[in-house]
C-alpha cells in the first residue's frame, strides 16, 4: 500500500535552532514529491517540488532533500515565523489519473 | 503565481440544509480541480476529482450524493454539501494544478463548514 509518513509529528525548538523533519514514503511510480506549509485555518502553501534522488531545493531558511526513500526539509536559524505545519505529499499515478498523497504533517514551533 | 479562490471561508448551517462551496482559479484554466477534507490536527484526505465537463471521480467511501461536484468551467468547481449533518462539519479545502507553475498544486484558502 501506496504510504506517506512524517515525523515528528511535532517539534518546538528555540529560535535559532536548526533541525529536520522527515518525511519517509513507501510509494510505487512517484511522480514528485511535494512539500506544503499550512498555517492554522488556511489551505496549504506550496514550498518546493522534488522529482528525482539528489535533488535539492531551497528558499530562505528552508532546504528540501529527497532519496529514493525519504525527504528531508531542513530548516536553518528558524524564526518564530517559520511556525506552522509542514506537510509532504507524493504524487502517484492511481487509477488513471495523477493523486497526491499527504503524510500526517509535522507541527512546528518556534520560540522566541 | 497561481491562485486558487475558496468562498465561502467560513459556514453555518442547520442540520438537514444543502452548502455549497466554491472553488475558483483566478489566473489559469484548471480542467482538473481537486477536493480535500482535513479533520483538526489531522492532514489532508483527498475526497474526489473534479472533471471539467465530465462526471467527477469519488474516492472510496465518500458518499457521491451527499457530496455533490460540478465542475462547469475550466476556472469553476463546486461542492455541495446536502443534507448536511454534525458529523460534516470539517475544513473543506480544494486545488487546482498550474501546468505553469513547476508542476505544483495551488490550494484554496478552505471552508470551514459547521453543522448545528
Amino acid at each position: 500500500e501506496d504510504q506517506v509518513t512524517q515525523s515528528p509529528e511535532a517539534l518546538r525548538l528555540q529560535e535559532g535552532e536548526s533541525s529536520s523533519l522527515n518525511c519517509s514514503y513507501t510509494v510505487s511510480g512517484l511522480r514528485g514529491l511535494f512539500w506544503y506549509r499550512q498555517d492554522p485555518g488556511k489551505g496549504p502553501e506550496f514550498l518546493f517540488t522534488l522529482y528525482s534522488a539528489g535533488e535539492e531545493k531551497e528558499k530562505e531558511r528552508l532546504k528540501a532533500t529527497l532519496t529514493k526513500k525519504e525527504s528531508f526539509l531542513h530548516i536553518t536559524a528558524p524564526k518564530p515565523e517559520d511556525s506552522a505545519t509542514y506537510l509532504c505529499a507524493a504524487r502517484l499515478p492511481i487509477q488513471g489519473a495523477q493523486k497526491l498523497v499527504f503524510g500526517q504533517g509535522t507541527r512546528l514551533t518556534i520560540n522566541p | 503565481g497561481a491562485v486558487v479562490s475558496q468562498h465561502p471561508s467560513r459556514v453555518i448551517c442547520k442540520s438537514g440544509t444543502s452548502v455549497k462551496i466554491e472553488c475558483r482559479s483566478l489566473d489559469f484554466q484548471a480542467t482538473t480541480m481537486f477536493w480535500y477534507r482535513q479533520f483538526p490536527k489531522q492532514s489532508l484526505m483527498l475526497m474526489a476529482t473534479s472533471n471539467e465537463g465530465s462526471k467527477a471521480t469519488y474516492e472510496q467511501g465518500v458518499e457521491k450524493d451527499k457530496f455533490l461536484i460540478n465542475h462547469a468551467s475550466l476556472t469553476l468547481s463546486t461542492l455541495t454539501v446536502t443534507s448536511a449533518h454534525p458529523e460534516d462539519s470539517s475544513f473543506y479545502i480544494c486545488s487546482a494544478r498550474d501546468p505553469g507553475d513547476m508542476g505544483g498544486y495551488t490550494f484554496g484558502s478552505g471552508t470551514r463548514l459547521t453543522v448545528v
